[in-house]
């Protein structure tokens, strides 16, 4: 089956930080750039940042440059997002997307980052 | 920044009746906007890309339509799993910037 499934979604402290996982299966993850797009509640969806198929690409959005970082596993079909410095705007439904020239095709369910004292 | 607006924010219909959503963004976009249905509880659907061409497996009642600035997504007659929310998106290549609308919720009157 072809699917997407994240990781690593929890409690976390102001200025503290969290590493997402995206499981990919059911197609070739090499072949397709991957991106990271949230919810916060009550708000529409935002992208976050991107990456191409073999990882020597990474693009951001300017409101986690610096702060987020996106790589990926080909080898274990597994996206990462490394998050620092949370903020309590950074609570967030967090999902990974597979794209195809840069509309999402394939979303995970997300999981769930609460930034929290 | 490209900003989308969606309107209007919500969209009281009944089934049959057919569904005009509308997508504004700032600037051009050209014709790189698609369309999103998503359902409670469940991932957003890619319904149309490149502002006119149905994904695969979109039923024909769905037409989008537009360029530069302003994009329309049509649904003819309504169905009963139709009433969701819409979300439409560009993509901006140089610097890479995909950006949402805020949305329309299609709700049944």
């Amino acid at each position: 089956e072809v699917q997407l499934l994240e990781s690593g979604g929890g409690l976390v402290q102001p200025g503290g930080s969290l590493r997402l996982s995206c499981a990919a299966s059911g197609f070739t993850f090499s072949n397709y750039a991957m991106t990271w797009v949230r919810r916060a509640p009550g708000k529409g969806l935002e992208w976050l940042s991107a990456i191409g198929g073999s990882g020597d690409d990474t693009y951001y959005a300017d409101s986690v440059k610096g702060r987020f970082t996106i790589s990926r596993d080909n080898s274990r079909n597994t996206l990462y997002l490394q998050m620092d410095r949370l903020s309590a705007e950074d609570t967030a439904i967090y999902v990974c997307a597979r794209t195809f020239n840069w509309y999402f095709h394939l979303w995970g369910r997300g999981t769930l980052v609460t930034v929290s004292s | 920044e490209i900003v989308l607006t969606q309107s209007p924010a919500t969209l009281s219909l009944s089934p049959g009746e057919r569904a005009t959503l509308s997508c504004r963004a700032s600037q051009s976009v050209g014709s790189y906007l698609a369309w999103y249905q998503q359902k409670p509880g469940q991932a957003p659907r890619l319904l149309v890309y490149d502002a006119s061409n149905r994904a695969t497996g979109i039923p024909a009642r769905f037409s989008g339509s537009g360029s530069g600035t302003d994009f329309t997504l049509t649904i003819s007659s309504l169905e009963p799993e139709d009433f969701a929310i819409y979300y439409c998106q560009q993509r901006t290549n140089w610097p890479l910037a995909l950006t949402f609308g805020g949305g329309t919720k299609v709700e049944i009157k």
